[in-house]
């Protein structure tokens, strides 16, 4: 079975732009999480989808929004974007519910934001 | 809120030797901890899930133990080798679905 595969690897954004970062999780997957994770704060929660409705959000801004489409794949937005945005955002796929089933890791997406 | 902890932040051990790392937690209220490896610029790999009705789970050389009422887990490593060396993270599960993890503890086997 393939892995859960994130698009685009690498990303060089400026301030106040927007991005959409696409992840496709494994097959039969049907719960899709995204975090961030920089080297001040760790890895952090952003929000959990679960067949295309999110179950819940972590703290972070508007700004960051996401969605879930009927085949599981997930993108999520970050709009007006600010330096401190840089970091690795990884998504995690999960057969069901993630109170009771292993999350599964993607490479990550790198973004910069100069 | 949950706080996951992980010390020491670094671990530097030669080759060959059995390891424990820890990972502590404040809300015993966890449906599972997980224990994963990350190797520098790279997404997670799952190494060990444990659910919160069992104690422990075994993988290879790897054992990870839970002890709730304490708020402990601990993974084991035996007979360490190079190609161990990563940064191995911990994360509970909340009543929020959401991964809680730990910063991470860097271990470097030397030769």
């Amino acid at each position: 079975k393939a892995g859960v595969t994130q698009t685009p690897r690498y990303l060089i954004k400026t301030r106040g732009q927007q991005v959409t970062l696409s992840c496709s999780p494994i097959s039969g997957h049907r719960s899709v999480s995204w975090y961030q994770q920089t080297p001040g704060q760790g890895l952090q929660f952003l929000f959990e989808y679960f067949s295309e409705t999110q179950r819940n959000k972590g703290n972070f801004p508007g700004r960051f929004s996401g969605r879930q489409f009927s085949n599981s794949r997930s993108e999520m937005n970050v709009s007006t974007l600010e330096l401190g945005d840089s970091a690795l955002y990884l998504c995690a796929s999960s057969p069901d519910r993630v109170e009771y089933n292993e999350q599964f890791f993607g490479p990550g997406t790198r973004l910069t934001v100069l | 809120k949950q706080e996951v902890t992980q010390i020491p932040a670094a671990l530097s051990v030669p080759e060959g030797e059995n390891l424990v790392l820890n990972c502590s937690f404040t809300d015993s209220a966890i449906y599972n901890l997980q224990w994963f490896r990350q190797d520098p610029g790279k997404g997670l790999t799952s190494l060990l899930l444990i659910q919160s009705s069992q104690r422990e789970q075994t993988s290879g050389r790897l054992n990870a133990s839970l002890d709730k009422s304490s708020g402990r887990s601990t993974l084991y490593i035996a007979a360490s080798q190079p190609g161990d060396s990563a940064t191995y993270l911990c994360a509970s599960t909340g009543a929020n679905s959401k991964l809680t993890f730990g910063k991470g503890i860097t271990l470097s086997v030397r030769p």
